[in-house]
């Protein structure tokens, strides 16, 4: 079946770092990739969104391409604030026509210091 | 346009007991998925609910069920609690076309406990 693997965590930068976070995934078809964010206490927030091969999905300065020859979706962002922190979770959809699944890596939790 | 919506936040109910969470979606939304967070499991699909009918279930047993009604809101139930319940239950909204380019867009949550 679908799954998704990311990078474990927790990673810790300093303010104006680069930031990578890893995800490879594996699914039939074309699936749609995604990277939501969670802060404490909250529900997901869609981050960015890329639904076929070669796009590159952005939001706030992070950005992620869909890359279906590696099949990954790394997330990155030039220069990280200490308002980043968070935790991510790279997530794709069901290929399947009708099927409103999305199927999730275990999240990276991101912690930017001064 | 407003979000998706959740009630209650907080529960605590204990063993054995019954729980009805409610989720409000996007306006103009039609499918509603709901979705079990946990430390140990991470982020598991319960089930997705379009026009008031369930179109897709995730690997939970019969005791978590739910619903839809007719201006999209859904509701969940999970009856005969267990100590591992205890989590945070998430509702996401979607315009609910049948591809996958389809986005779900997340409330913030439920969090349960079971005493």
């Amino acid at each position: 079946g679908d799954s998704v693997t990311q990078m474990e965590g927790p990673v810790t930068l300093s303010e104006e770092a680069f930031l990578t976070i890893n995800c490879t995934y594996t699914a039939t078809g074309y699936p749609s990739l995604f990277w939501y964010v969670q802060y404490p206490g909250e529900g997901l927030q869609l981050l960015l969104k890329a639904t076929k091969a070669d796009d590159k999905g952005s939001n706030k300065g992070f950005e992620a391409t869909y890359r279906k020859e590696t099949t990954s979706f790394h997330l990155e962002k030039g220069s990280v604030q200490v308002s980043d922190s968070a935790v991510y979770f790279c997530a794709l959809s069901g290929v399947r026509g009708g099927e409103n699944k999305l199927t999730f890596g275990t999240g990276t939790q991101l912690k930017v210091e001064l | 346009k407003a979000g998706v919506t959740q009630t209650p936040r907080y529960l605590i109910k204990t063993r054995g007991q019954q729980v009805t969470l409610s989720c409000s979606p996007i306006s103009g939304h039609r499918s509603v998925s709901w979705y079990q967070q946990t430390p140990g499991q991470g982020l598991q699909f319960l089930f997705e609910y379009f026009s008031e009918t369930q179109r897709n279930k995730g690997n939970f047993p019969g005791r978590f069920s739910g619903r839809q009604f007719s201006n999209s809101r859904s509701e969940m139930n999970v009856s005969t609690l267990e100590l591992g319940d205890s989590a945070l239950y998430l509702c996401a909204s979607s315009l609910g076309v049948a591809d996958s380019t389809d986005t779900q867009y997340f409330g913030p949550g439920t969090r349960l406990t079971v005493l």
